[in-house]
């Protein structure tokens, strides 16, 4: 069975300051791999994913991801905090094959607050 | 294109009643998903449809039921609320395939009383 793991539920940086929110999976199998992004009372938006294509991964606002096979993390990070940047942010992960590794399944989430 | 739409945004209910927490998208998904939201708990999923006309349980699918009404529109019941059930709830519709990000609507607030 896959898990993902977050660690840090609450990772606190000054605006301009580097974001490295970590994101470690367990899977028997490379798996598909998500970064979503939660704005207060809202909804969940895709960062970006992993699909195999490349192991370093963009996504929007500035975000990005690398895949580490090795160390089964995918953490993600921007060079430089903005105030807009806080939020909730959750990785996902999912195994290949049909029937119900379609399912996403998630970490527990982490806060990020920004200090201006 | 709405994107994933949910009704209502919010509701109170007290112990012991019912609603359907309605769920609609127009992106042409096959697969439809429901999740509860809880602090500190992630998303944990209920039941999912990977394509019209099936349903299946999720991590979490006790107190709840799920109609794929059309490719459309997948309905969350709950037949008999109990104050367990107070969370955020999300539904997400994907292109039905592993490498495929889900889309989520904005949420219904749930409380139970």
């Amino acid at each position: 069975a896959q898990s993902v793991t977050q660690l840090g539920s609450h990772v606190s940086v000054s605006e301009g300051a580097l974001v490295l929110l970590r994101c470690n999976y367990s899977s028997s199998v490379p798996p598909y791999l998500f970064w979503y992004v939660q704005y207060p009372n809202q909804g969940l938006q895709l960062l970006l994913k992993y699909t195999s294509a490349a192991t370093l991964v963009k996504g929007i606002n500035g975000f990005e991801a690398e895949f580490k096979k090795s160390e089964t993390s995918f953490h993600l990070t921007k060079p430089s905090a903005h105030m807009s940047d806080a939020a909730e942010y959750f990785c996902a992960g999912r195994g290949v094959g049909g029937g119900s590794n379609y399912k996403l399944t998630f970490g527990k989430g982490t806060l990020l607050t920004v200090n201006p | 294109n709405a994107g994933v739409t949910q009704t209502p945004k919010f509701q109170v209910l007290k112990t012991g009643q019912s609603m359907t927490l309605q769920c609609a998208q127009d992106m042409n998904h096959n697969s439809m998903y429901w999740y509860r939201q809880d602090p500190g708990m992630g998303l944990r999923l209920i039941y999912y449809s990977a394509s019209e006309g099936t349903t299946d349980k999720g991590e979490v699918p006790n107190g709840y039921n799920v109609s794929r009404l059309n490719k459309r529109e997948f309905s969350l019941r709950l037949e008999s609320a109990a104050p367990s059930q107070t969370s955020v709830y999300f539904c997400a519709s994907s292109v039905t395939g592993q490498s495929y990000e889900q889309y989520f609507g904005p949420g219904t607030r749930l409380t139970v009383t």
